[in-house]
């Protein structure tokens, strides 16, 4: 059973970097897509952006400007990036596996504040 | 982007209810279709895909059908366990899309 985890900062600043990753255990991250969505509280859900396991990355052109999405094949990880975030940056964030989004991480709650 | 738009926003349902939501594309999506369940505080889990293919381990009483801009989830008998928030999404166009849900309540 293919399982996700995010991990990352609980607490980032305004104007600072926020960093998460997405572990993938039970498959390999070869052969799919890999995305991340967040969901600021009490609202819907948004596509931030995904990656191929080989590098290729398509974003959300909302964030494109600051999200950088990467990949570690030997980790079996990949990474979301968002710079100068402000409290509307204030979500919960998830990765997923695929296009269709079969497989999801439990999300974690990312506050920006001072 | 793709405008998603399901209707009801929000609906009222007995256990035992068919239930359905509507999901509208802005544009013709094919059948690049996903609809998620969503409890309170917790991920959101895939139920169909493609449109109308069910996803492994879940119940058959969910059931979707669509293509292009129209698309629906079908519910035939509410258990007390469908009482959630449900979305649709597409996946065929660039920047990938979610509707802005559907709550599903128990009356």
């Amino acid at each position: 059973q293919v399982q996700l985890q995010e991990s990352g900062p609980g607490l980032v600043k305004p104007s600072e970097t926020l960093s998460l990753t997405c572990t993938v255990s039970g498959g390999s991250i070869t052969n799919y897509y890999w995305s991340w969505i967040r969901q600021p509280p009490g609202k819907g859900l948004e596509w931030i952006g995904h990656i191929y396991y080989s590098g290729s990355t398509n974003y959300n052109p909302s964030l494109k400007s600051r999200v950088t999405i990467s990949v570690d094949t030997s980790k079996n990880q990949f990474s979301l990036k968002v710079n100068s975030v402000t409290a509307a940056d204030t979500a919960v964030y998830f990765c997923a596996r695929d296009s269709a989004m079969q497989y999801w991480g439990q999300g974690t709650l990312v506050t920006v504040s001072s | 982007d793709i405008q998603m738009t399901q209707s009801p926003s929000s609906l009222s349902a007995y256990v035992g209810d068919r239930v359905t939501i509507t999901c509208r594309a802005s544009q013709g999506i094919s059948n690049s279709l996903a609809w998620f369940q969503q409890k309170p505080g917790k991920a959101p889990k895939s139920l169909i895909y493609g449109a109308s293919g069910l996803q492994s381990g879940v119940p058959s009483r969910f059931s979707g059908s669509g293509s292009g801009t129209e698309f629906t989830l079908t519910i035939s008998s509410l258990q007390p366990e469908d009482f959630a928030t449900y979305y649709c999404q597409q996946y065929n166009i660039y920047p990938y899309t979610f509707g802005q849900g559907t709550k599903l309540e128990i009356k």
